[in-house]
């Protein structure tokens, strides 16, 4: 069974500081998608990582995939007050397309 | 382009009762994904249909849960007897097709709450 975790689940930050978030998961899987979530909205779509060594940026976010350690990381750099929300990975087990979400990571960036 | 559209935004209703909530993808996406996202947890894949065909229902509770797409379009998903525990957002999302580089778009949710 697939699992997916994430860590950590609560991160507080200064706004102009680095940091990175983890998501690891079990299973074999080529494909891991990261989402953010703002409160009582729904998921907005980030980074779709589709191979090994896969990198994608966009702003200030930067995710990465390591398939060959099942793992992936969203990194963040110099934390904007915006950036406050709930990130989940989300990853299929190769050939199910059965997504499994991680618990989330839940960022509040302190002006 | 339109996102997904799912209504109500919010129910609340008391316990045994029967639910329904709708759900509108966007335009063209031939995959659609029922979801339930409890408070502070990721969301949990209820239901998932090709078009029309719902390919994976395995985590569908079918004793009191059921869902139906027709013409591979909009789509229900309803609850009957409702019991306390499925208080939940209850989550639709759709993809133009499953897997690759699609990834998923989801609505905004309905919020169920039972007395």
């Amino acid at each position: 069974e697939l699992k997916v975790e994430q860590n950590p689940l609560f991160l507080s930050m200064q706004e102009g500081k680095n940091y990175t978030i983890y998501c690891n998961y079990s299973t074999t899987s080529d494909r891991l998608y990261w989402y953010r979530q703002d409160p009582g909205k729904s998921l907005e779509s980030l980074f779709v990582l589709l191979s090994n060594g896969a990198v994608k940026q966009e702003g200030r976010l930067m995710a990465s995939l390591d398939t060959k350690a099942r793992l992936s990381t969203l990194h963040i750099t110099a934390a904007v007050h915006d950036l406050s929300a709930t990130y989940f990975c989300a990853v299929d087990a190769t050939g199910t397309y059965k997504y499994i979400f991680g618990t989330g990571t839940r960022l509040k960036v302190l002006a | 382009e339109a996102g997904v559209v799912q209504s109500p935004r919010y129910k609340i209703i008391e316990k045994k009762q029967p639910v329904a909530f709708w759900c509108n993808p966007i335009s063209g996406h031939n995959t659609l994904y029922w979801y339930l996202q409890n408070l502070g947890q990721g969301p949990e894949l209820l239901i998932r249909y090709e078009n029309e065909e719902a390919v994976d229902d395995s985590q569908l509770p079918k004793d009191r849960f059921s869902a139906e797409r027709l013409k591979g379009v909009d789509s229900t998903l309803k609850i009957q007897p409702a019991e306390l525990g499925d208080s939940a957002v209850y989550l639709c999302a759709s993809s133009k097709w499953t897997g690759g580089n699609q990834p998923q778009h989801f609505g905004d949710g309905t919020r169920l709450s039972i007395l």
